[in-house]
């Protein structure tokens, strides 16, 4: 079992809908969690961290954590054209584990 | 405020050669890390530092590759001989501090490693 997983997609959506992204982590102790935007051949950048259970809404976004379930996701609400990307999710225990990545395609 | 630098953004060598990818983290955070990305996979942890100490090397191929951060600051990360599955993007990030493990880490624009 990968330490972090996620559905690879594509995942394609229409322009102004919710893009649902979806991660599982398999160490019950991870402590921090993050979510990285990477488009091609350009390097992660941060869009959202969250560190305790529940939601948490910045803009369009919104993570959501539920640590019973080992459970980690990203709403994007109105995607635009511009969120087309790669989805990294990100756990933090002792070091940072990334996930493989949700490729993300918002079509106009 | 400048972001972390990393030279050169490309690089093409043959197999069995050497080579070398350098590091600039932001200004004033003491940790750094070393991530390899291959294609269509997550950015993996070679090393980490905390200032010039390395204090989680368990992912690095110690056979082949080393790191260095003297001083502290910037730092320089060598494949020695290189070989065909080195090919992939070499990612700098930095972060303040690792306490309490929620220290968000900055990424550099990659080393992109192509060998022949």
């Amino acid at each position: 079992q990968k330490e972090v997983e996620q559905n690879s997609g594509p995942l394609s959506v229409p322009e102004g809908a919710i893009a649902s992204l979806n991660c599982t982590y398999s160490d019950r102790v991870s402590q921090s969690f993050f979510w990285y935007r990477q488009y091609s051949g350009k390097s992660p950048e941060l869009i959202m961290s969250i560190y305790s259970n529940g939601d948490k809404e910045d803009g369009r976004f919104t993570a959501q954590l539920n640590k019973a379930s080992q459970y980690v996701s990203l709403l994007i609400r109105d995607s635009q054209p511009s969120d087309s990307a790669t989805y990294l999710c990100a756990v933090n225990k002792n070091d940072m584990r990334f996930g493989a990545g949700t490729r993300l395609t918002v079509k106009p | 405020e400048a972001g972390v630098v990393q030279s050169p953004r490309y690089k093409i060598i043959e197999k069995k050669q050497p080579v070398a990818f350098w590091c600039n983290p932001i200004s004033g955070h003491n940790t750094l890390y070393w991530y390899r990305q291959n294609l269509g996979q997550g950015p993996e942890l070679l090393i980490r530092y905390e200032n010039e100490e390395a204090v989680d090397d368990s992912q690095l191929p110690k056979d082949r590759f080393s790191a260095e951060r003297l001083k502290g600051v910037d730092s320089t990360l060598k494949i020695q001989p290189a070989e065909l599955g080195d090919s992939a993007v070499y990612l700098c990030a930095s972060s303040l501090t690792t306490s309490g493990f929620q220290e968000t880490q900055y990424f550099g624009p990659g080393t992109r490693l192509l060998v022949l």
